[in-house]
């Protein structure tokens, strides 16, 4: 089945350790996305990319890496996990142009202790 | 820059009732309007868009019109069911959006469907 699939479904993390956040999509989209998302704050952009080696940075991308080696993957990376990066991550991919929409991932619920 | 602005609830109705959820934008150009649903524990689904003034978009017996005279894009639904019970969230994708032509959302509005 064509999605995007995100891992892992829920983690716990200990403050300071590192932690890398995978996304795969399936549809050959060019466009791919990191969100978080938090109670009263509705979702937050953290990094993008238009294409296949390209990245740029979103509203809140302090604390967070992305790399995009090919089309398909586009994995976050919290380089030393602060408590208030606890939050649920969607990743999500478009094909370029303002007409369509995202595909959404279901998610990684992250905590961190 | 982009906005999107709606009413985040939470909005509770009783099964059958008449549902509006407002919605209102400021873009620079021609954006395309979106509705996206989330299910309790699930990422965001597309229910429906509309890519130009006076579109109607429309799924599940949810619509929504393009209405670029009052820069609005609100969502309706004649009679709701418990089922319907999920957040809401009103975007938008044009020039200068967030992530070079992304995505701008607003915060979500919250439904609750009471039997």
């Amino acid at each position: 089945i064509a999605g995007i699939t995100q891992a892992p479904t829920s983690q716990i993390l200990a403050a300071g350790r590192r932690m890398t956040l995978r996304c795969t999509q399936d549809m050959r989209h060019n466009a791919m996305y990191w969100y978080r998302q938090d109670l009263g704050l509705g979702l937050r952009l953290i990094h993008y990319s238009n294409t296949a080696g390209t990245t740029g940075k979103g509203e809140v991308p302090d604390g967070y890496s992305v790399s995009r080696a090919n089309t398909d993957d586009f994995p976050l990376t919290l380089a030393s996990a602060v408590p208030s990066q606890t939050s649920v991550y969607f990743c999500a991919s478009s094909k370029s142009g303002t007409n369509y929409g995202y595909t959404f991932g279901s998610g990684t619920r992250l905590t961190v202790v | 820059g982009n906005s999107v602005t709606q009413m985040e609830g939470p909005v509770t109705l009783s099964e059958e009732a008449f549902l509006t959820i407002n919605c209102t934008y400021t873009a620079t150009g021609y954006p395309s309007l979106f509705w996206y649903v989330q299910y309790p524990g699930e990422g965001l689904q597309l229910l429906l868009k509309a890519t130009k003034a006076d579109d109607k978009g429309s799924n599940k017996g949810f619509e929504a019109t393009y209405r670029k005279e009052t820069t609005s894009f609100h969502l309706e639904k004649g009679s709701v069911q418990v089922s319907d019970s999920a957040v809401y969230f009103c975007a938008l994708r044009g020039p200068s959006g967030g992530g070079a032509d992304g995505l701008t959302f607003g915060k979500g509005t919250h439904l609750i469907i009471q039997p």
